[in-house]
């Protein structure tokens, strides 16, 4: 079945990088952008960016652009997402997501919501 | 970027139930909206796609509407199991931006 798999929970001391990573299985890598999507303790959901497995664009939020970076290797179908600079306040769930290929439509592109998710990845900040 | 504007922030209701959330955008995003439900420590699920159509496997009690700035979620016969917290998505264009959240309690 279609799965996302993510790497498992980790610890970072403030100033250092994290990497996380996101298998999926079931479908075909390539036809898919990959989303990352993070959540705070007791907090909503946050977009962070997107990747396109295929040709390797990336769009990233302004609020992490500089800090986060965004990969994938098609051999693995494995995406990733490493932020670095960490801070207390990135503690959080990392979760990524997948959604459709943006498609033309009407000179413009018609973009698709997030249709599966992994299972979250929490990371932890702290001294 | 577009701002999302959720309400209400929490819902008392019980079972049986018929409950609607709702979600305001800036600026319009045609139907380009998607509802997801979050049970505690588990990942969102998708519920409603394109503001108005039923992801698979989601029971018919969900449905959505609208188009444009403002839509709507809505549980016909609320279930136990639909205790939960609730997010749209405007997928309009990047960034993607989530609603506050809607806590359905009992």
């Amino acid at each position: 079945q279609e799965q996302l798999v993510q790497s498992g929970a980790d610890v970072k001391k403030p100033g250092a990088s994290v990497k996380v990573s996101c298998k999926a299985s079931g479908y075909l890598f390539t036809v898919y952008h990959m989303h990352w999507v993070r959540q705070a303790p007791g907090q909503g959901l946050e977009w962070m960016g997107r990747i396109n497995p295929n040709l390797k664009d990336t769009d990233y939020a302004q609020k992490f652009q500089g800090r986060v970076t965004m990969t994938s290797d098609t051999s693995t179908s494995t995406a990733y997402m490493e932020l670095s600079a960490l801070r207390s306040d990135d503690t959080a769930i990392y979760y990524c997501a997948r959604a459709p290929a943006p498609r033309p439509k009407l000179g413009t592109y018609y973009y698709y919501g997030l249709d599966l998710w992994g299972q979250g990845t929490t990371v932890t900040v702290s001294s | 970027d577009i701002q999302m504007t959720q309400s209400p922030s929490s819902l008392s209701a019980s079972v049986g139930d018929r409950v609607t959330i709702t979600c305001r955008a800036s600026q319009g995003i045609r139907n380009e909206l998607d509802w997801y439900l979050q049970k505690p420590g588990t990942a969102p699920e998708r519920l409603i796609y394109g503001a108005s159509s039923l992801h698979p496997g989601v029971p018919s009690r969900f449905s959505g509407s609208g188009s444009g700035t403002d839509f709507t979620l809505t549980i016909s016969s609320l279930q136990p199991e639909d205790f939960a917290t609730y997010f749209c998505l405007q997928h309009s264009g990047y960034p993607f931006t989530f609603g506050q959240g809607t806590t359905l309690e009992i």
